[in-house]
């Protein structure tokens, strides 16, 4: 069966620095996803991503981060100045438009 | 806000008995409800997704049912088994204004151990 793949499964970065973390999503999807959890906590959305543009984002979406597709498989989610609150799990999605969303393993982002 | 709640937050069974777990909901405009299920460092794998109209629906030993109205759904796992032991996520989905896609917003989850 298909996946979501994500990668690096672990991240670990200095405060201040840029962090990217990758997902493929499954291949014929159109809509594409990042959640994040923090430690003990629920899942968040961040971000959905449909026709090469942003459809919506969650008020957690500042300016810090950036997503992209880059090519046909790679989707990117950036955060240029990372925080230690950013410290959490992050979790890429993907599905067709009425087909329940299928989660990759997730990047544990660490901020030293 | 958009809101989901779960309980109990944690449960322990023993082996092949049954357990339910309960969520409510307030998420408008509301599109479907699903359950998921999360082992340890994985990512959530869905069990079952329900829309308005459906009361209920099996996938295997797990069974969820919806009452639309008042915005309550459960899920019965019978005969549970020890690879059971997970957080079970409660997930509603709204549908963005915009249309071109679905808000999620999840619960707490509840996490479930089992015993041998």
């Amino acid at each position: 069966e298909p996946e979501v793949t994500q990668t690096p499964s672990h991240q670990v970065t200095q405060m201040g620095q840029e962090v990217i973390l990758r997902c493929v999503p499954i291949s014929n999807h159109l809509y594409f996803y990042w959640y994040r959890q923090i430690l003990g906590q629920k899942v968040e959305f961040l971000v959905s991503f449909y026709n090469n543009e942003i459809s919506e984002k969650s008020e957690i979406f500042d300016d810090q981060f950036s997503v992209e597709r880059p090519d046909g498989s790679n989707f990117t989610l950036k955060i240029r100045s990372t925080k230690l609150e950013d410290s959490a799990m992050y979790f890429c999605a993907s599905n067709l438009s009425e087909q329940p969303q299928h989660f990759g393993d997730g990047t544990r982002l660490s901020i030293l | 806000k958009n809101q989901v709640e779960q309980s109990p937050q944690s449960l322990i069974i023993l082996e092949g008995k049954n357990c339910t777990l309960q969520c409510n909901y307030t998420v408008s405009p509301f599109s479907n409800l699903r359950w998921y299920k999360q082992d340890t460092g994985r990512g959530p794998v869905s069990l079952t997704i329900m829309t308005f109209s459906e009361n209920t629906k099996s996938n295997g030993r797990y069974t969820a049912t919806l009452d639309a109205d008042t915005k309550q759904s459960s899920l019965h796992i019978t005969a549970s088994q020890l690879s059971d032991s997970a957080s079970y996520i409660c997930v509603v989905s709204a549908i963005f204004s915009s249309g071109s896609a679905r808000q999620l917003t999840f619960g707490s989850g509840t996490q479930l151990t089992v015993l041998p």
